[in-house]
């Protein structure tokens, strides 16, 4: 099915362990996100992906790792994780606005990760 | 320092009325406004949006306002149902950026039957 699926929905991990979360689309849209929603906080911008091998930090990246070796991928890893890091994980997809053309567009969103680090 | 405010943490109207949920932002370089709404243990979905060249944009029931000098922007939503009680985001975008969006912390909209 086309669209932006994230794996796994649900995970229990234990403080320390390397965890990571798959995001996949199938619109083959250049711009990929990932945010975290944490009550009083709203969404927060973790990582993002301008293209392929292309990353770079958002506003609360400390913790986390992201690669992207295809455009339709974009992993997120916990390297170790912290309590602080329980969140509910969301990935989002943009395709280009083109400059001049007044194309605007918005980002689709998976439907979460809820991690929850013991 | 926040960038997009969405300064109401919750808003409860009667079913029919009009839901006015309300937003704030700093940056002048945001050229992109959009709404999304969000259902527990789902992802956000996009509801509306308005580009900066614009005051206003509608879509059906859904009415977004821009205010670009007071850098404020509102939705309205009439008439309001059941079904709208949802978390409502606002969310900008700079031109020349990273095409990242920028959101407010949400408002919870409780439509009341």
């Amino acid at each position: 099915d086309a669209g932006i699926t994230q794996s796994p929905r649900y995970k229990i991990t234990e403080t320390g362990r390397q965890v990571t979360l798959m995001c996949h689309q199938t619109w083959s849209h250049s711009y990929m996100f990932w945010y975290r929603q944490d009550l009083g906080h709203g969404l927060r911008l973790i990582y993002y992906s301008a293209a392929a091998d292309i990353t770079d930090k958002g506003e609360v990246p400390d913790g986390y790792v992201v690669s992207r070796s295809k455009t339709e991928n974009f992993p997120l890893t916990l390297e170790s994780a912290t309590r602080s890091q329980t969140s509910v994980y969301f990935c989002a997809s943009r395709r280009d606005r083109r400059w001049g053309q007044n194309m605007n567009t918005e980002a689709f969103f998976g439907q979460g990760t809820r991690l929850t680090v013991v | 320092d926040q960038q997009v405010k969405q300064n109401s943490p919750s808003l409860s109207v009667q079913e029919g009325r009009i839901s006015i949920l309300n937003c704030d932002y700093t940056n002048s370089m945001f050229d992109y406004f959009l709404w999304y709404k969000k259902y527990p243990a789902e992802g956000p979905t996009f509801l509306i949006s308005i580009s900066s060249i614009k005051d206003k944009n509608e879509d059906g029931r859904f009415t977004v306002f821009l205010n670009k000098s007071a850098k404020h922007l509102s939705l309205h939503i009439v008439p309001s149902q059941p079904g709208d009680s949802a978390v409502y985001f606002c969310a900008a975008s700079e031109e020349g950026g990273s095409e990242k969006l920028v959101f407010g912390k949400g408002t919870k909209l409780t439509v009341n039957p």
